[in-house]
């Protein structure tokens, strides 16, 4: 099935280690993003990728880390820098060509413990 | 920061009333999106409105581009209760024309 699929659903992280939130796509997309969504808060976005081996920082930068060494995949890690990581996170791809209209993965549950 | 803004943040209504969510950008934009996400799910696109003015319609729903291109608005005619979640609206912003979103307006749907 073509899409965007993020792994683990649902993550459970103690107090002062790091964890890794996995975003695959197979819609040949070029750019890539991550949001962090809060009760309230909308979607803020974390970080994005216009093309492999490049990325920039969103809003809320601070704690998250990011790679794109793969057109296909965009993992993010939260760090033990982000005080605050409770929180429902998504993945999305999009294409610039057809005015970068993005599509979400069903998102990961991070929870700290 | 967030630059584009949307109105209000929650609406209640009885079903078969109407519903409106507005949203307005800090900038000129290209074109504007609007997503719905569902209670427990995550956001799925609507709709893109590209040019000044433009009016489209799905059914129930009308999306309307302002002549300046920097507002824009959602109306559902006489609500269901399939309508309940949140809408967003998202624009491309900055050199890169990252796609950032306004804070959403929920929707609850009074039976």
């Amino acid at each position: 099935d073509g899409g965007i699929t993020q792994s683990p659903k649902y993550l459970f992280r103690k107090e002062g280690q790091n964890v890794t939130l996995s975003c695959e796509q197979n819609l040949n997309h070029d750019a890539m993003y991550w949001y962090r969504q809060d009760p309230g808060q909308g979607l803020r976005l974390i970080y994005y990728s216009q093309i492999v081996n490049d990325f920039q920082k969103g809003d809320i930068a601070e704690g998250y880390s990011v790679s794109r060494e793969k057109k296909e995949s965009f993992p993010l890690t939260v760090t033990s820098a982000q005080k605050n990581p409770t929180a429902f996170y998504l993945c999305a791809s999009g294409d610039p060509g057809a005015g970068n209209t993005i599509y979400f993965g069903e998102g990961s549950w991070l929870t700290v413990v | 920061g967030q630059q584009v803004m949307q109105i209000p943040q929650y609406q209640h209504v009885q079903e078969g009333e109407d519903f409106t969510t507005y949203c307005n950008s800090s900038t000129t934009l290209s074109n504007i999106q609007w997503y719905k996400q569902r209670p427990g799910g995550h956001p799925v696109f609507l709709i893109q409105l590209v040019k000044s003015g433009e009016v489209k319609k799905q059914k129930r729903l009308t999306f309307q581009f302002g002549e300046a291109k920097k507002n824009s608005s959602l109306h559902i005619t006489a609500t269901q209760t399939t309508d309940v979640g949140t809408y967003f609206c998202a624009g491309p912003i900055g050199w890169d024309d990252k796609i950032i979103f306004g804070k959403g307006t929920r929707l609850h749907i009074l039976p």
